[in-house]
């Protein structure tokens, strides 16, 4: 049980571009999901914390108009990475918790998103 | 605020034990422990939730102090499987954040 599925898994655009990465909550609903950042060998930094129905949370230094975060159903967030350019290439993962499994249950991820921007 | 985590890198012999710190400068709601293996996505391992708390399965156990600022992970004669990057993540205000991670190497 909570399964959460990101697609896509790798991803390459040209400079310019949008991207959008989805990830979906399978077998549960997810009122709230975040999205994280990792360059690598390093830890995942959070950039926002998406909420269902209402306006996501951006960590301070995140662009809110260019990582657009769409939260429209229980189930699913978007995060499109608006006029990427090189330097917004790293692995792109979302997170999720079921919330009716109780509280000693963590967060499930999804596979991530290695998103390079040529 | 994220957790600070320590050590940054440890590499160990089959059958060696393994400690992993993770402190923050206030009370957390609770710390959760992640390991990633490379190119993979983290996979929950345990939650803490109570001050004074200690669980674990199998060998591998965390503790939570009373004070709710300082998790530890222990690892016991670790096996190959156990290699990999080892997060603490810490609960506040209804967000999660992570430590810089700990890069675990078990050898045979």
């Amino acid at each position: 049980g909570a399964v959460v599925s990101q697609h896509p898994s790798r991803v390459i655009c040209k400079s310019g571009t949008s991207v959008k990465i989805e990830c979906r909550s399978l077998d549960f609903q997810a009122t709230t999901m975040f999205w994280y950042r990792q360059f690598p060998k390093q830890s995942l930094m959070l950039m926002a914390t998406s909420n269902e129905g209402s306006k996501a949370t951006y960590e301070q230094g995140v662009e809110k108009d260019k990582f657009l975060i769409n939260h429209a159903s229980l189930t699913l967030s978007t995060l499109t990475v608006t006029s990427a350019h090189p330097e917004d290439s790293s692995f792109y993962i979302c997170s999720a918790r079921d919330l009716l499994k109780g509280v000693n249950y963590g967060y499930t991820f999804g596979s991530g998103t290695r998103l390079t921007v040529v | 605020q994220q957790p600070v985590q320590s050590p940054q890198a440890v590499i160990l012999r089959e059958g060696e034990d393994a400690v992993i710190n993770c402190s923050s400068s206030k009370a957390l709601y609770s710390v959760h422990w992640y390991r990633q293996k490379h190119g993979e996505a983290p996979v929950f391992l345990m939650i803490l939730l109570k001050g004074g708390e200690q669980k674990g399965h199998d060998k591998i156990s965390a503790s939570f102090n009373e004070k709710k600022q300082q998790s530890s992970l222990y690892l016991t004669a670790s096996q190959l499987s156990y290699s990999g990057t080892y997060f603490c993540g810490t609960e506040d205000n209804n967000d999660m954040r992570f430590g810089a991670g700990t890069r675990l190497t078990v050898k045979p």
